[in-house]
């Protein structure tokens, strides 16, 4: 149980092309999803909290408009990079919120590429 | 300021061998704590996870980890390394609830046949 999907797991765009990342808990219910970005051999970041109905709590210098997040249901939160750059690039994760057992589960991670 | 530390960078172990990572938090109030590895290319697996009752954690893999409060320490280990242990290991730690997990910088686990 506690599984978490992410759609796609790679994917490599052109700049100034959107691109939307797909979350998914696909055995439980998640009102609370995170979104991380992890660089190159460093820890993961946290982007933003994601709240199922509600808009999205952003980290400081993370740009809402850039890194659009949607939390429509209880087991799917999508990211967006408006106008990718090739700074954009890197290795995004999401995870949720398991309520019963207070346990954040990982998403498998999607690749970037930003040409 | 919540915060977690992972000293080493790099643990390297032999095979067979009981191995260590060490973490340490500072946390207001009553620490979540928890340990997540992560493969390479892959997103962080679920290891284990200290919330109340016993000091001793077991977990997935033959993991442990004990929680000392006294120290904030919340150190990750195993009686005995495998090869296929070798990975990127995160110490994580939160207050309650649905806030975000506060992540330490992460150790890399060598395990030599």
């Amino acid at each position: 149980g506690a599984v978490v999907s992410q759609h796609p797991s790679r994917v490599i765009c052109k700049s100034g092309t959107s691109v939307k990342i797909e979350c998914r808990s696909l055995d439980f219910q998640a009102t609370t999803m995170f979104w991380y970005r992890q660089f190159p051999k460093q820890s993961l970041m946290l982007m933003a909290t994601s709240n199922e109905g509600s808009k999205a709590t952003y980290e400081q210098g993370v740009e809402k408009d850039k890194f659009l997040i949607n939390h429509a249901s209880l087991t799917l939160s999508t990211l967006t990079v408006t106008s990718a750059h090739p700074e954009d690039s890197s290795f995004y994760i999401c995870s949720a919120m398991h309520g019963a057992t207070d346990t954040q589960y990982f998403g498998p991670g999607t690749r970037l590429t930003v040409l | 300021a919540q915060s977690v530390a992972q000293p080493e960078d790099q643990v390297n172990v032999a095979e067979g061998n009981p191995l260590t990572v060490k973490c340490t938090y500072s946390v207001s109030g009553n620490p979540y704590l928890f340990w997540y590895v992560q493969y390479p290319n892959r997103g962080l697996q679920f290891l284990l996870k200290y919330i109340t009752g016993d000091n001793l954690v077991k977990g997935s893999y033959g993991f442990e980890a004990e929680f000392n409060k006294s120290q904030t320490s919340f150190h990750l280990k195993k009686p005995s390394a495998l090869v296929s242990d070798s990975a990127l290991y995160f110490c994580a730690a939160k207050v309650s609830g649905n806030t975000p997990l506060v992540f330490g910088k992460g150790t890399r686990l060598s395990v030599i046949a």
